[in-house]
């Protein structure tokens, strides 16, 4: 049982380019989410989905899309990369939308945007 | 201003010592509140929930308080050991968000 698996762990980018950033689960949750990590500050969602097919933007969306095609993958895309997006991304699955629900994370991605 | 406030930013203690994380929040209305470890590299990991009802929780060596009225929960590290080095967040959930705070950075030295 792996989890929440994230690939890749490192990226080096050039502003203005684009990328994937993978994320899947075997866990069969519903609830799949994607985190940004800066420091000195709390981690921030992004992008969020509580099914196949349903996706919502959260507190930080600008710049980054998300799709949802099955249970298990919710890949992060990012269109055109600035250095601004340069920081650490979790993706996390729970079981259900309730939260009280524990959040099962990924290792991270490590993104430095130049 | 961030509804989840942590302290200390960082805390450095000897292996063997206790020690305790502070967490305070605004969050309104309040659902739960969970502690979570973070190892270097890694995701954050679960350790304990708390509700409105609870006012401690033990998980092993941690043990968690929340104190609803003031919005106050601590996190009490018995007998620490090399492996409790980490960051340690708090999450604070009304009935629709989670608000996470920027954590503790925790090292056990020997």
């Amino acid at each position: 049982n792996a989890g929440v698996t994230q690939t890749p762990k490192f990226q080096v980018l050039k502003t203005g380019q684009s990328m994937t950033l993978q994320c899947a689960q075997d866990m069969n949750h519903e609830y799949m989410s994607w985190y940004r990590q800066d420091p000195g500050m709390g981690l921030r969602l992004i992008h969020y989905s509580v099914g196949a097919g349903i996706t919502d933007q959260g507190e930080v969306p600008n710049g980054y899309n998300v799709s949802r095609s099955t249970t298990e993958d919710f890949p992060l895309r990012l269109l055109s990369a600035a250095p601004s997006q340069t920081s650490v991304y979790f993706c996390a699955s729970s079981y259900s939308v309730g939260f009280r629900e524990k959040l099962f994370f990924g290792s991270g991605t490590q993104l430095s945007v130049l | 201003k961030n509804q989840v406030e942590q302290s200390p930013q960082s805390l450095i203690i000897l292996e063997g010592k206790n020690c305790t994380l502070q967490c305070n929040y605004t969050v309104s209305p309040f659902s739960n509140l969970r502690w979570y470890k973070q190892d270097t590299g890694r995701g954050p990991v679960s350790l304990t929930i708390m509700t409105f009802s609870e006012n401690t929780k033990s998980n092993g060596r941690y043990t968690a308080t929340l104190d609803a009225d003031t919005k106050q929960s601590s996190l009490h590290i018995t007998a620490s050991q090399l492996s409790d080095s980490a960051s340690y967040i708090c999450v604070v959930s009304d009935f629709n968000d989670m608000r996470f705070g920027a954590g503790t950075r925790l090292t056990v030295k020997p």
